[in-house]
C-alpha cells in the first residue's frame, strides 16, 4: 500500500444526485492532488492543495467542490454530474508542491459511474 | 505545447521475455522523468525518477534510460513476469523552481502471456 487510502472504491450516482470522495494519507505529506483519469487520456490534475490552501485549479467546472479540513484529508464533492464525468478519480499526496519534491504517492482510486 | 508520447500503446509478450517501452517528450525546461506502473484497478506507483545528468536508473528487473539531448526515455523489463502486466506511465516535470507541473503520458498496457 502507498499509505493513500480513498473512498469509496466504487461509486454509481445519477445525475441530480450529490456524493461526496474522501481521501486520507498517512505519510505526514505537506501537499495533496485530485487527478481525472479516462480511457486513454493522460492524467488529469483537478485541484492541489498544500498546507490546506488551493494552490492549483485547472479550470474545473464548478459541479467538482474540493474541500481540505488538514493536511492528511481531502474531500471532492460532487453535484449534479454529466454522464461525462464518468472516469477514475485519484488522490496523491506528496511532500510539497515545489520542484524537486519528493514524488506524489497516490490512492487506489474511485471508479465513478455517472448514470 | 508541453507534451509527452509513449509507443506502443499496448505490447503483449510472453512470460521470461524481455521488452522495452518508449517515451518521448517536448517539455521545457525539463526537471525531472519519472516511469510509473498502474495496475488494473489500482493507483500509479512510481519505479524510477531520473534527473537531467541521469543516464540511466535500475529498480530490480526495470531499468530507465534517458537522452536528454533527443528527449527519449525508455524503460526495459527484464525476464517479464505476469505481474508485469500493467499500464506503464511516463511522467515529466516541468520547471526549475516554483510550483512543480506533471506532463502524464497516456501509458503503455503490458499484457504478459503465460
Amino acid at each position: 500500500e502507498t499509505g493513500v487510502t480513498q473512498t469509496p472504491r466504487h461509486l454509481v450516482m445519477g445525475m441530480t444526485n450529490k456524493k461526496s470522495l474522501k481521501c486520507e494519507q498517512h505519510l505526514g505529506h505537506n501537499a495533496m492532488y485530485w487527478y481525472k483519469q479516462s480511457a486513454k487520456k493522460p492524467l488529469e490534475l483537478m485541484f492541489v492543495y498544500s498546507l490546506e490552501e488551493r494552490v492549483e485549479n485547472n479550470s474545473v467546472p464548478s459541479r467538482f467542490s474540493p474541500e481540505c479540513p488538514n493536511s492528511s484529508h481531502l474531500f471532492l464533492h460532487l453535484h449534479t454530474l454529466q454522464p461525462e464525468d464518468s472516469a477514475l478519480y485519484l488522490c496523491a499526496s506528496s511532500q510539497g508542491t515545489q520542484v524537486r519534491q519528493e514524488t506524489q504517492y497516490f490512492g487506489p482510486g474511485t471508479r465513478l459511474l455517472v448514470l | 505545447k508541453n507534451q509527452v508520447e509513449q509507443s506502443p500503446q499496448s505490447l503483449i509478450i510472453l512470460e521470461g521475455k524481455n521488452c522495452t517501452l518508449q517515451c518521448n517528450y517536448t517539455v521545457s525546461p525539463f526537471s525531472n522523468l519519472r516511469w510509473y506502473k498502474q495496475d488494473t484497478g489500482r493507483g500509479p506507483v512510481s519505479l524510477t525518477i531520473m534527473t537531467f545528468s541521469e543516464n540511466t536508473k535500475s529498480n530490480g528487473r526495470y531499468t530507465a534510460t534517458l537522452d536528454a539531448d533527443t528527449k527519449q526515455s525508455s524503460l526495459h523489463i527484464t525476464a517479464s513476469q505476469l505481474s508485469d502486466s500493467a499500464s506503464y506511465i511516463c511522467v515529466v516535470s516541468v520547471g526549475d523552481t516554483g510550483f512543480q507541473k506533471l506532463v502524464f503520458g497516456t501509458g503503455t498496457r503490458l499484457l504478459v502471456s503465460p
